[in-house]
């Protein structure tokens, strides 16, 4: 596996169930970051890990509960979500967060439906 | 005021010809890089090309440029030679130097290449 992976590419749920997303990268970076794309609408930073340290929360409600036991993985615990948290949920990876010159590289996402 | 403003919505292109997306940026921030993103229907945000605020010369990656106009705020991505796997969001994003970890992105491109 090369870049960043994520997995499930596609995930359906219902608002009582309780499920993860998963990120990996094979970059060597140092940080790592949760993102949220919805129609029409920027992408929305969600949550920043530096060396395994969460330096971001962007208010995001407690339903979305982010763990990084690496700076390889991240995960995104989702538990009691609602219909309009239905997006695409994009994972990255960088160097080091806070440079400048600092490039993110993307995993591929996952699709995420709330009935 | 946005960050990051993109006002094409969608835009075509015949193959073979050159394309200009546009898109400019707010800050007062002296120090911050500026990057361009493509994303195909699979999701993946693929980066492209990155021009920082102090570098004198525009950025060139292959096909892709950008033509970066300090003083107009504006950094436009600009694709020769268009080719059909081309089509696809275009991102432009920006990093300020002094926050960190903050990206701010744009609505986005549409763009098609028409064969």
């Amino acid at each position: 596996e090369t870049g960043v992976t994520q997995t499930p590419r596609h995930l359906v749920m219902g608002m009582t169930n309780k499920k993860s997303l998963k990120c990996e990268q094979h970059l060597g970076h140092n940080a790592m970051y949760w993102y949220k794309q919805s129609a029409k609408k920027p992408l929305e930073l969600m949550f920043v890990y530096n060396f395994k340290e969460q330096t971001e929360n962007n208010s995001v409600p407690s339903r979305f509960s982010p763990e990084c036991p690496n700076s390889s993985h991240l995960f995104l615990h989702l538990h009691t979500l609602q219909p309009e948290d239905s997006a695409l949920y994009l994972c990255a990876s960088s160097v080091l967060a806070g440079e400048q010159t600092d490039t993110q590289y993307f995993g591929p996402g996952t699709r995420l439906t709330v009935l | 005021a946005q960050k990051i403003t993109q006002t094409q919505p969608g835009m075509f292109v015949q193959e073979k010809e050159a394309v200009t997306l546009d898109c400019t940026y707010d800050t007062s921030d002296p120090s911050y890089g500026l990057f361009w993103y493509k994303q195909p229907s699979s999701g993946e945000m693929i980066f492209l090309i990155y021009q920082g605020s102090y570098d004198q010369q525009n950025a060139t990656e292959g096909r892709y440029s950008l033509n970066f106009q300090k003083a107009r705020k504006s950094a436009n991505l600009v694709i020769s030679a268009s080719q059909l796997g081309d089509s696809a969001m275009y991102f432009c994003a920006m990093r300020e130097g002094g926050t960190g970890n903050q990206f701010y992105f744009g609505t986005g491109t549409s763009l098609t290449v028409i064969p």
